[in-house]
């Protein structure tokens, strides 16, 4: 079964922190994509990689950076937290070559999600 | 206008009755992906479709591409399907583009 991880399920921080958010998965997926979910928006993309050291922009990608160094690993990092980025963050991987090259088939499979409040 | 709509948002069912969650898409799509939420956040993937009909256990999900709209049946329902259900569509690449979800609560 694939595994996706991330390092933390509820956190709080204050304005102005850096905060960093760890998403592990164990299939050896080149796909990683970094979600946060709101009421009333649904999952909206951040981020995504589809190799180390490789990202693309989502559709809300300001005020976001992201990291990719090693291929089971792909990090959020939020470079001065704020109020509005309160939210469930939820970090999903998959595999390019069983949906052929990336066509939209793919399954992501998605980790349990980090509550993050900013204060 | 999103490109991905469900209806309805809400969903409150008695145990037993048999459940139908809409989706409707604006775009040409590779595949379209039925997902389920439970309380706590952990997402599964439940169906990945192209065409026509796909069934595990209780639950079914169809497609028209024709008319650009999916629906996910739950016959027999029960507790512990109460989630919150999302369509996602895949366009090009391995990006999808997901609905806002709807909530199924069911009684007992």
């Amino acid at each position: 079964d694939v595994k996706v991880t991330q390092s933390s399920r509820y956190l709080v921080k204050r304005t102005g922190e850096k905060v960093f958010l760890e998403c592990v998965q164990d299939m050896d997926h080149e796909n990683m994509f970094w979600y946060r979910q709101d009421p009333g928006l649904g999952l909206r993309l951040i981020y995504f990689s589809y190799d180390v050291k490789m990202k693309e922009k989502g559709d809300i990608p300001e005020g976001y950076s992201v990291s990719r160094e090693k291929k089971e690993r792909f990090s959020l990092i939020l470079e001065s937290a704020s109020t509005n980025q309160t939210s469930m963050y939820l970090c999903a991987s998959s595999s390019l070559f069983p949906g052929a090259g990336g066509s939209g088939t793919d399954t992501q499979y998605f980790g349990p999600g980090t509550r993050l409040t900013v204060l | 206008k999103n490109e991905v709509e469900q209806s309805p948002q809400n969903l409150t069912a008695q145990e037993g009755e048999f459940i139908t969650i809409n989706c409707s898409y604006s775009v040409g799509i590779s595949a379209l992906h039925w997902l389920q939420q439970h309380p706590g956040g952990g997402i599964v993937s439940l169906f990945m479709l192209s065409s026509g009909k796909k069934k595990h256990g209780r639950l079914i999900a169809t497609i028209n591409i024709q008319e650009k709209h999916s629906s996910l049946h739950i016959t027999a329902s029960h507790p512990r399907d109460s989630a919150v259900y999302i369509c996602a569509v895949g366009v090009s690449g391995s990006r999808l583009t997901f609905g806002e979800g709807t909530q199924l609560t069911v009684n007992p």
